[in-house]
Parts: structure tokens; sequence; C-alpha cells
């Protein structure tokens, strides 16, 4: 089956621009994540969507960053203005809750570079 | 804060087995403990969970105190391929539940 896309791979910006960031989540996944990477750490969630619904979104930095899933289906997450400390990688995670069965399935991730 | 703890690092030798541990002291009654990897330049990859039962799959094993109050993931024949940053993750299954990850352990394995 096809993974979680996203796109794009790689972005560069200058500090004070926008920029955004897309997820094709797995088919018939309802629950979808960003979650972002700064280099050396572990991925922190962003927001967390069920289907078109926000489930927790206590980490996003929401002067700046906005998320949307469109019909339950793809999401963006935009960053308006970005800030250097926004340099890091914005991760896309799909999952199907069955029971005690939880995997969250990754892309590729996108690579900010904030200048 | 994450509410696991794990060595930044370990090394293993190419064929020998990997005993990753994970410290989760403060794991509630619902909580599942999760291992993910992560593999350089690639999103996070799920490996094996369990609640309170040792697990098996083709990947690893999963070893679980009676207390559950720590973990270890076991590679029972590392590869250079296994190396990659491994994260143990303590959350509930229900709706709503948040994942949060630590800085997890960097494993090298080693020709």
């Amino acid at each position: 089956e096809a993974g979680v896309a996203q796109s794009p791979r790689y972005k560069i910006i200058e500090k004070r621009q926008s920029v955004a960031f897309w997820c094709n989540p797995i088919s018939g996944h309802a629950t979808l994540y960003w979650y972002q990477q700064i280099l050396g750490q572990g991925p922190k969630l962003l927001i967390q969507f069920q289907n078109n619904g926000v489930v927790d979104d206590s980490q996003l930095p929401k002067d700046r960053f906005s998320a949307e899933r469109l019909k339950g289906v793809d999401s963006t997450l935009k960053i308006q203005p970005a800030k250097l400390e926004d340099s890091a990688v914005y991760l896309c995670a799909s999952s199907l809750v069955r029971g005690s069965y939880n995997e969250q399935f990754f892309g590729p991730g996108t690579r900010l570079t904030v200048l | 804060d994450a509410k696991t703890t794990q060595p930044p690092s370990m090394d293993c030798a190419e064929g020998r087995a990997a005993n990753l541990p994970c410290n989760h002291s403060t794991i509630s009654g619902n909580e599942y403990v999760y291992w993910y990897r992560q593999i350089h330049s690639q999103g996070p990859q799920y490996i094996i969970h369990g609640l309170k039962n040792n697990e098996t799959n083709e990947m690893a094993s999963l070893i679980i105190t009676e207390d559950r109050k720590s973990s270890t993931l076991i590679l029972p024949h590392a590869t250079l391929r296994d190396t990659a940053v491994y994260y143990c993750i303590v959350r509930v299954n229900t709706g709503g539940f948040k994942t949060i990850f630590g800085a997890g352990t960097r494993l090298f394995v080693k020709a």
C-alpha cells in the first residue's frame, strides 16, 4: 500500500516569509499528526487530527502556525511568519486505531531551513 | 516531557543481540509501551508494542518487567542496517492520546 506522502521534501526561506507543507495520509487512516523535529531531538507533536477535527494542538504555536485537514483526508501545515528557530524537519504521520493496535506511519518529512 | 528515560547511545557488534533499555517508572495501568526507530533522514518506523506481556515479532522482542516500570527492546541479531535512533514511548490507545518522543537511544552497530 502507498505510504504517507509529503511535499515538498526540502524548503529554504528567509525569516518572516511564509511556508506551507502538504501531507496525504494512508487511505482510510482517520488520525493524522504533524510533528516538528529539531536536529538532535525526538519528534515533538504539534497537532493531531481525528478525521477533520482537532484532537490536540496544545504544542502548536498558534500565533504563527496553523493547520487544517480538508474533508478528513489531506492536511496542510502553514507557518506565517517564519522564524530562525522554525528550522527543522516537519513530519506527518497517520494511524488507524484498532483495539490495542495503533501504529503510526510516518512520511519522509519536509526539511525546512529558515535563513 | 517524555515519560521515558533511555541511554543516549549504545554500541553493538554486528550479529550480536542488541538490548536497549527503557525506564518508565510513572507508567499508568492503561498505557502501552511502544518502540519506534528512526534511520538517518527517514521518518520514524514502528517496531513493536506491548502492555504487560512480552511480545515478539519479525523485527524484535519486547520484554516488560512485571512491575511495568521498565522494558527492554531486543534485536536478536543486529545488522549494520539496524544503526538508528530508537525511541521508547508510553501512551494510551484511546482517542485523544498524546505521543511524546524523548531523545531516544542512538544505536551504532559495528562490523
